[in-house]
């Protein structure tokens, strides 16, 4: 079946405005994750969506980065005057019974 | 805060030898340890998963350990080919209760000819 899609793949900004990243899950997982990898480095967990439920958004970095997750499917993950630093590839995941299924990411370039 | 570890951040071996690769955990709650694979530009990919009430499970040419003594956890590959090349990440399920996983900062694994 389908697996996890991200979109874009590539997404080249400019310092100061903000992007929107897609992810869109596994069809009946109820959990949904962000993560972002800076290069050659490991995950770094920023939110993460479960069902009807409040999100876990311990991880966002700062007030520049929110998420949200439209009627339980497809989730879009938001950064707002994107700064150098924010250049990574943000990596979508979703679960239904723990184990997480892991989209392609979006790579983020941030001139 | 607590965290999941590797002790080698690169492991090179020749085609057709085994591969070990290690992960050390912090958190003695964690009862569910995922491995994932990541290749170069492509998101990770699960390769076995194991519960604390297990010391051992395998998989098509993969093997993992778990000893909850010590808190380590293993994935040993067996006839390691070319494709295996890849980075190698241990994952531990914390909070219990939870699906939220604590990654580990991977290992890669490089594979000679």
């Amino acid at each position: 079946g389908a697996g996890v899609s991200q979109s874009p793949s590539n997404k080249v900004t400019e310092k100061g405005k903000d992007v929107e990243l897609r992810c869109d899950p596994i069809s009946g997982h109820t959990a949904l994750y962000w993560y972002r990898q800076s290069l050659g480095q490991g995950l770094e967990f920023l939110i993460y969506f479960q069902g009807n439920s409040a999100p876990d958004k311990s991880g966002l970095p700062s007030d520049r980065f929110s998420a949200e997750r439209t009627g339980g499917s497809v989730s879009t993950l938001t950064i707002q005057r994107t700064q150098q630093e924010d250049s990574a590839v943000y990596l979508c995941a979703s679960s239904r019974d723990g184990r997480q299924y892991f989209g392609p990411g979006t790579r983020l370039t941030v001139t | 805060g607590e965290s999941v570890g590797l002790h080698l951040p690169t492991l090179s071996v020749q085609e057709g030898d085994n591969s070990i690769i290690n992960c050390a955990y912090s958190n003695s709650a964690s009862d569910y340890f995922i491995w994932y694979k990541q290749e170069s530009g492509k998101g990770p990919q699960f390769i076995i998963d194991i519960r604390s009430n297990m010391d051992k499970r395998q998989g098509q040419r993969v093997t993992v350990l778990l000893n909850k003594t010590v808190k380590h956890l293993s994935l040993q590959i067996a006839a390691t080919q070319p494709g295996d090349s890849a980075v190698y990440f241990c994952a531990e399920n914390f909070p219990r209760n939870t699906d939220k996983l604590i990654f580990g900062t991977g290992t890669r694994l490089q594979v000679f000819p």
